[in-house]
């Protein structure tokens, strides 16, 4: 299977804190994608890193790609309480048509 | 810009009984995707179209889904007969092209099987 998986499952950390999310993959890939998606709600995507691209930011989040360990990274940083979403990483492998979904990381930030 | 829009929202069915979901992509966006997210989770892909043709339908239960995009806009996803397992929220998404391409979704419509 192509799906990635996250680690850890589920992370509680306080406000301000900083929040790691770790994501595996088992297939080469063009690009990896993360989504976050607050409850009861669809997913939004966040950021885009492509194969040849190691870390990657966009505001308080920062993206690293290790491709020659397939694992991806996602900090967030100084949480806040309304980044308490569940977080998924996304591949797109060479010839393949769409996104391939990992398990997620549900993330609460306790004010 | 207007994003993915779904109805309904929410849907409680009997076993056996049929529902349909109806789905409006983002405007110019060809690529149409439906995923089935089952609580605790990641989506999967159940069918994806390029415009009015399916690209990849390989995990859609053919048996009782089906879905269509007349006219290359809009779309519908139907389970019938339903089964208890198909409890879930069927999230419609839209991307410009297909690949590694960023894809939009909608909100989702939670469906629950009794």
């Amino acid at each position: 299977s192509q799906q990635g998986e996250e680690d850890p499952q589920a992370l509680s950390i306080q406000e301000g804190e900083n929040a790691t999310m770790n994501c595996s993959y088992k297939t080469s890939i063009n690009n990896l994608q993360w989504y976050r998606q607050n409850s009861g709600r669809g997913l939004v995507h966040l950021i885009l890193i492509r194969s040849n691209e190691r870390e990657k930011h966009s505001g308080r989040l920062r993206v690293t790609l290790d491709t020659s360990k397939k694992s991806s990274s996602l900090l967030i940083t100084a949480s806040r309480a309304a980044d308490t979403a569940s977080y998924f990483c996304a591949t797109a492998s060479p010839g393949a048509n769409n996104l391939f979904f990992g398990t997620g990381t549900r993330l609460t930030v306790i004010p | 810009e207007a994003g993915v829009a779904q109805s309904p929202r929410y849907k409680i069915i009997e076993k056996r009984q049929s529902v349909a979901f109806w789905c409006n992509p983002i405007s110019g966006h060809a690529t149409l995707y439906w995923y089935q997210q089952i609580l605790g989770q990641g989506p999967k892909l159940l069918i994806q179209f390029q415009n009015n043709g399916v690209v990849d339908d390989s995990q859609l239960p053919k048996d009782r889904f089906s879905a269509e995009r007349l006219k290359g806009v809009d779309s519908t996803l139907k389970i019938q007969p339903a089964k208890l397992e198909d409890s879930a929220v069927y999230l419609c998404a839209s991307s410009l092209g297909q690949g590694g391409n960023t894809i939009y979704f909608g909100e989702g419509s939670w469906l629950t099987v009794v």
